[in-house]
């Protein structure tokens, strides 16, 4: 059964306080990583999609990375409005499927001003 | 170009009665997801659409929940007698390749 860990369940950032949010994930065959924010009361946006190890992506002040156990959103110098809930899921191949995602719980981050 | 949308945006229900819930996809995807997220917890597989026919529908929980797309575009997830453990946000999402693109969510309450 594929399982994903995600770590801490919450972060206090003061602005400016780089950091990093950890993924951890169990699976059979991984297709794709995902990450996504998710504000109060909305549906998770998309943010990254990470297929192989090595590889990484960044969006303004957000880097994914990817190896072949977890994966890690590094926050540079957030600000406030990064707060949000951060989602990693992860896509593999299950129960006749190719394309469900399994999500972690996410990780609570909020950044003081 | 307009999102995924879902409505009704918040749902509050006796338990025993029958809801429905719809979902519009974003115009020319052709996969459709229902999940289900709690408090506290990630989103949560229910059944996946490829077009008109469900495609795994292993997530949803047991025979009170169904869901259609009968023309390949918007799809209803219907729940028969509710429960109070099916209060959580509904989320609806749509894709043309690998990722999924959310909707807002049904918030359902059963009292």
């Amino acid at each position: 059964e594929d399982q994903v860990t995600q770590s801490p369940e919450a972060l206090r950032l003061q602005e400016g306080e780089s950091s990093s949010l950890n993924c951890s994930y169990t699976v059979s065959g991984l297709r794709g990583l995902f990450w996504y924010r998710q504000d109060p009361g909305k549906g998770p946006e998309f943010l990254f999609t990470l297929y192989s190890a090595g590889e990484e992506k960044e969006k303004e002040r957000l880097k994914a990375t990817l190896t072949k156990k977890e994966s890690f959103l590094h926050i540079t110098a957030p600000k406030p409005e990064d707060s949000a809930t951060y989602l990693c899921a992860v896509q593999a191949p299950s129960g006749g499927s190719n394309y469900k995602l399994t999500f972690g719980k996410g990780t609570l981050l909020t950044v003081n001003p | 170009g307009a999102g995924v949308s879902q409505t009704p945006s918040n749902k509050v229900t006796e338990k025993g009665k029958y809801v429905e819930l719809r979902c519009d996809p974003i115009s020319g995807h052709t996969a459709l997801y229902w999940y289900r997220q709690s408090l506290g917890q990630g989103p949560e597989f229910l059944i996946y659409f490829q077009g008109t026919g469900a495609a795994d529908d292993s997530g949803l929980p047991n025979d009170r929940f169904f869901a259609v797309r009968p023309e390949g575009s918007v799809s209803t997830l219907k729940i028969q007698r509710t429960e109070r453990g099916d209060s959580a946000v509904y989320l609806c999402a749509s894709s043309l390749s690998n990722e999924q693109f959310f909707g807002p969510g049904t918030r359902l309450t059963v009292l």
